[in-house]
């Protein structure tokens, strides 16, 4: 599975627009880019996930660049319970098992 | 309420002991998982199940046992043998191994 990149940490006005990045540069036509968040001390919850085109659910807005080389998570109206680590994995569809999850980007939303 | 139980929330043992956390999910997925978190670090794969009676090692199996004798629950045994057994444990489960997973509360284990 393709490494990624994310940035340590973030902050975030509560009511506007949270855009966290994700570099996997190394990216293969046959990995999906999933994105995770962990509030703290509870388990990941699922967000969105991805191939090549843009996908919204109810929680966010997946952005996947055209190369594939780089991706944006995007909660459109960030609240305080918005506050946790924010996880972009990628992972090859056929391989099952396990999702690598690195340290992620903590992202505070602030009054 | 469809879900993943873990239980319990917090449990605390003696160096020494062996320890069974539970997991269960009545979503009716095929699959489940155990991972291992320690502070600020990522999840570790410690064993998954794809099916029924069937488990495999992950990345870190070795002093951790597991069983799958029904769909719905899959419970991982810490023996005395796992060095390091204080961590979080949660426990994930998909309806088949190339879905997205799906994870319980966790349980936070600490041993003394």
């Amino acid at each position: 599975d393709a490494k990624t990149t994310q940035p340590p940490s973030m902050d975030c006005a509560e009511g506007r627009a949270a855009n966290l990045p994700c570099n996997h540069s190394t990216i293969s036509g046959n990995e999906y880019v999933y994105w995770y968040r962990q509030i703290h001390s509870q388990g990941p919850q699922y967000i969105i996930h991805g191939l090549k085109n843009n996908e919204t659910n109810e929680m966010a807005s997946l952005i996947i660049t055209e190369d594939r080389k780089s991706s944006t998570l995007i909660l459109p109206h960030a609240t305080l319970r918005d506050t946790a680590v924010y996880y972009c994995i990628v992972r090859v569809s056929n391989t099952g098992n396990q999702f690598y999850f690195g340290t992620g980007t903590s992202l505070t939303v602030i009054p | 309420d469809g879900g993943i139980t873990q239980s319990p929330k917090y449990l605390f043992r003696k160096e020494g002991q062996n320890v069974t956390l539970s997991c269960e999910q009545n979503l009716n997925h095929d699959a489940m998982y155990w991972y291992r978190q320690d502070p600020g670090q990522g999840l570790r794969l410690i064993y998954y199940s794809q099916i029924v009676n069937d488990f495999q090692k992950g990345d870190i199996a070795e002093g951790y046992s597991v069983s799958r004798e029904k769909k719905e629950s899959f419970p991982l045994t810490v023996t005395s043998a796992q060095k390091n057994p204080t961590a979080f444990y949660l426990c994930a489960s998909s309806i088949g191994p190339f879905y997205e997973q799906y994870f319980g509360p966790g349980t936070r284990l600490t041993v003394t």
